[in-house]
C-alpha cells in the first residue's frame, strides 16, 4: 500500500509558466515533508521542506503548500526554467517512523523552451 | 555544505563476486546514514538505516546477509553486496543526516551491473 502518492508520472510546462507538482499521503501521522529533485544517474537534491505546523513554505522560485485536512501537498515552481526538468520526489516522515522518509514514486517534469 | 560522496560511481562485476560501495559525508558528521536502491523509472526504496557504531536496521524483504552495511565512523558507511547476481544490478544511493535534523543529503549514486 503506497503511503505517499504522486499520481502524475509526468508533467510538461512551458518555460516561464508555473509548474505545480502534487503529492498525496495516507498516513495522518506524517508531520514533516520534503521535496527532492533528481537528475538521471545522480542522487536526489534537497529542495524544500515543510512541517505540519505550517501550511506554506517559500524559497525563491519554489513554494510548498500543505493541506493537512486533505493530506495533500504541492510544489509550485515559478517561473519554470528548462534546468528544472528533472524527476521530483516528495517524501514524508514522522517520529513514528524513526524519522525515516517514505518517498513517492516521483513526477518527471519537462520544461519546454 | 552538506556534501555526500559515493565511490565508485559505476561498477561492473561478475556473478558470484562481492562489491563494496562507500558513502562519505565530506563536511559534516553523519550520525545516521541510509541506503536506497532505485530500479529504473521507480522510486527510491529504503534498504537499511545505520547509526554510527551500531548495527544497521534493515527494511522488510532486504537480506541483511547479502547486503552488509557497516557504519564505522561518523563520516563513512559501506554497503557490500555479497555473492552478487544479475538481479542485484541497480542504482544504489546513500544519504546522510546529521543529529536531529530531518533533511537527508544524498550521494550521487552507484550504478552496479552484475554480469
Amino acid at each position: 500500500d503506497q503511503q505517499v502518492k504522486q499520481n502524475s508520472p509526468s508533467l510538461s510546462v512551458q518555460e516561464g509558466r508555473i509548474s505545480i507538482l502534487n503529492c498525496d499521503y495516507t498516513n495522518s501521522m506524517f508531520d514533516y515533508f520534503l521535496w527532492y529533485k533528481k537528475y538521471p544517474a545522480e542522487g536526489p537534491t534537497f529542495l524544500i521542506s515543510i512541517s505540519s505546523i505550517k501550511d506554506k513554505n517559500e524559497d525563491g522560485r519554489f513554494t510548498v503548500f500543505l493541506n493537512k485536512s486533505a493530506k495533500h501537498l504541492s510544489l509550485h515552481i515559478v517561473p519554470s526554467q528548462p534546468g528544472d526538468s528533472a524527476v521530483y520526489f516528495c517524501a514524508a516522515s514522522s517520529d513514528n517512523y524513526g524519522q525515516n522518509f517514505v518517498f513517492g514514486p516521483g513526477t518527471r517534469l519537462s520544461v519546454l523552451p | 555544505g552538506a556534501v555526500v560522496s559515493q565511490h565508485p560511481s559505476r561498477v561492473i562485476c561478475k556473478s558470484g563476486t562481492s562489491v563494496k560501495i562507500e558513502c562519505r559525508s565530506l563536511d559534516f558528521q553523519a550520525t545516521t546514514m541510509f541506503w536506497y536502491r532505485q530500479f529504473p523509472k521507480q522510486s527510491l526504496m529504503l534498504m537499511a538505516t545505520s547509526n554510527e557504531g551500531s548495527k544497521a536496521t534493515y527494511e522488510q524483504g532486504v537480506e541483511k546477509d547479502k547486503f552488509l552495511i557497516n557504519h564505522a565512523s561518523l563520516t563513512l558507511s559501506t554497503l557490500t553486496v555479497t555473492s552478487a547476481h544479475p538481479e542485484d544490478s541497480s542504482f544504489y544511493i546513500c544519504s546522510a543526516r546529521s543529529g536531529g535534523l530531518y533533511e537527508q543529503y544524498f550521494g550521487p549514486g552507484t550504478r552496479l551491473t552484475v554480469t
